[in-house]
């Protein structure tokens, strides 16, 4: 099984809310990874989770907090977004973070939308 | 820094031409290059890597690229493509971050592949 899953496929939600995207996978990879696409853009690296703990941290604002409960799970929890964050969200995982020969596992992404 | 670019934006093409995807990194000690490609509203996934060996690597499902070394690139070519190839494609460096142990991928800007009937 090489697939990583992302919950809720779509997501709209105002300025005020707070929301939580979800990620699992179950290929016992020890590495996780948030990326924020834009429409025709490449996917920019926001946070890694190496064995649990963030290891990078690409300057995101406090507004996106990450969340590693365990080693199969990853949320993004989100609050006080600005329309400028609508994007789609996307989630991988590899064995290991710190080989540079590691494939990366997408999910299909969370399309999020804030008004 | 480590980087990769691609050259072109977009690429269109008619169904069974021979296509190449253009794709240079800047040099360093150590090079791991992927390829991977987004369909319209999917995630990305892997189509090839190449870490070390042989220079020319290869997919399931016909492209392959070749590591060049004194050319700094990983064009990645297929000879026949197919209207279902129209995709996005990205090229990607696996560097450390700030020279530790742990590694992120930078991606190309990617290119736009459409195969018209």
């Amino acid at each position: 099984d090489t697939e990583v899953t992302q919950t809720p496929k779509h997501l709209v939600m105002g300025m005020t809310n707070k929301k939580s995207l979800k990620c699992e996978q179950h290929m016992g990879h020890r590495a996780m990874y948030w990326y924020k696409q834009k429409a025709k853009k490449p996917p920019e690296l926001m946070f890694v989770y190496s064995y649990e703990k963030l290891s990078i941290n690409e300057s995101v604002p406090s507004r996106f907090s990450p969340e590693c409960p365990n080693s199969s799970l990853l949320n993004l929890h989100l609050h006080a977004l600005q329309p400028e964050d609508s994007a789609l969200y996307l989630c991988a995982s590899s064995q290991g973070a710190t080989r540079g020969t590691d494939t990366q596992y997408f999910g299909p992404g969370t399309r999020l939308t804030v008004l | 820094a480590q980087s990769v670019t691609q050259l072109d934006s977009q690429v269109p093409v008619f169904e069974e031409a021979p296509v190449e995807l253009r794709c240079n990194y800047s040099s360093s000690v150590s090079v791991y290059l992927f390829w991977y490609v987004q369909y319209p509203n999917q995630g990305l996934q892997l189509l090839l890597k190449y870490l070390s060996g042989s220079t020319l690597v290869e997919s399931i499902n016909g492209f392959e690229a070749e590591f060049n070394k004194s050319q700094t690139s990983f064009h990645l070519r297929k000879p026949s493509v197919h209207i279902s190839d129209t995709a996005e494609y990205f090229c990607a460096v696996s560097v450390s971050e700030g020279g530790g142990s742990n590694y992120k991928l930078t991606f190309g800007k990617g290119t736009l592949l459409t195969v018209n009937p």
